[in-house]
């Protein structure tokens, strides 16, 4: 168990819909990252919050947006989704923005019909 | 653009036989290098690091791998695989001092007893 936690695990959504997925970092990490696995694919950095600031944007759209709260969990927002947006979503929580620690969670498994 | 290659998509091996899963990346800056393991069901896992100084680095599980800065490649290596190895393995290099992982898009290996 790495102590991060995400919730929901799986969702269904339809086209055009928005999502809300949440995160719990481990105790004492004030940073999350986020990120997009697509099926068979390595996942891909969407963004990282450090005490509540967006820390670095990987390329994705606007419409994929985020929150970091004073207790540093996370809430990652998708706006009219797409079928594309089907992904396995990874939350990651870290001290101070380091990369060379990261401690993922099990994922939201979101699927957009 | 950074970018992270894994030449094996899909590798195949007895129990007892070696492994050694190929990683190349483009960036000519100072980066971190890394190995994260999926097992089926669990979390993304770190097996081991490179970050500076013997560029032979052993990590858990018996895994190693071997750093060639002339070559861009950060090679996995374990000399006797187990059944219980079964799973999905990355590649991720982060540039130093940011926030961001760069995965390669996996190799699933399943081992067969």
């Amino acid at each position: 168990e790495t102590g991060v936690t995400q919730s929901p695990t799986h969702l269904i959504k339809t086209r055009g819909q928005q999502v809300t997925l949440r995160c719990s970092s481990q105790s004492g990490h004030n940073t999350v990252s986020w990120y997009q696995q697509a099926l068979g694919q390595g996942p891909q950095f969407i963004f990282q919050y450090y005490r509540e600031e967006e820390n670095g944007r990987g390329n994705f759209p606007p419409r994929f947006s985020g929150l970091q709260f004073p207790n540093y969990s996370s809430e990652l927002n998708v706006n009219a989704l797409e079928l594309d947006d089907s992904a396995l979503y990874l939350c990651a929580s870290s001290r101070d923005r380091e990369a060379e620690k990261l401690f993922f969670g099990s994922g939201t498994q979101l699927s957009v019909l | 653009a950074q970018s992270v290659s894994q030449h094996n998509h899909h590798v195949i091996l007895s129990e007892a036989a070696s492994l050694e899963l190929g990683c190349n990346y483009s960036y000519g800056g100072t980066v971190n290098l890394f190995w994260y393991v999926q097992y089926p069901g669990q979390h993304l896992q770190l097996l081991l690091k490179y970050f500076s100084g013997d560029p032979l680095v052993k990590g858990i599980k018996g895994f190693e791998a071997e750093f060639i800065k002339s070559k861009f490649s950060f090679n996995l290596r374990k000399p006797s695989v187990q059944w219980s190895d079964t799973a999905e393995y990355f590649c991720a290099v982060n540039q130093r001092n940011t926030g961001k992982l760069i995965f390669g898009q996996g190799t699933t290996l399943q081992v067969k007893p």
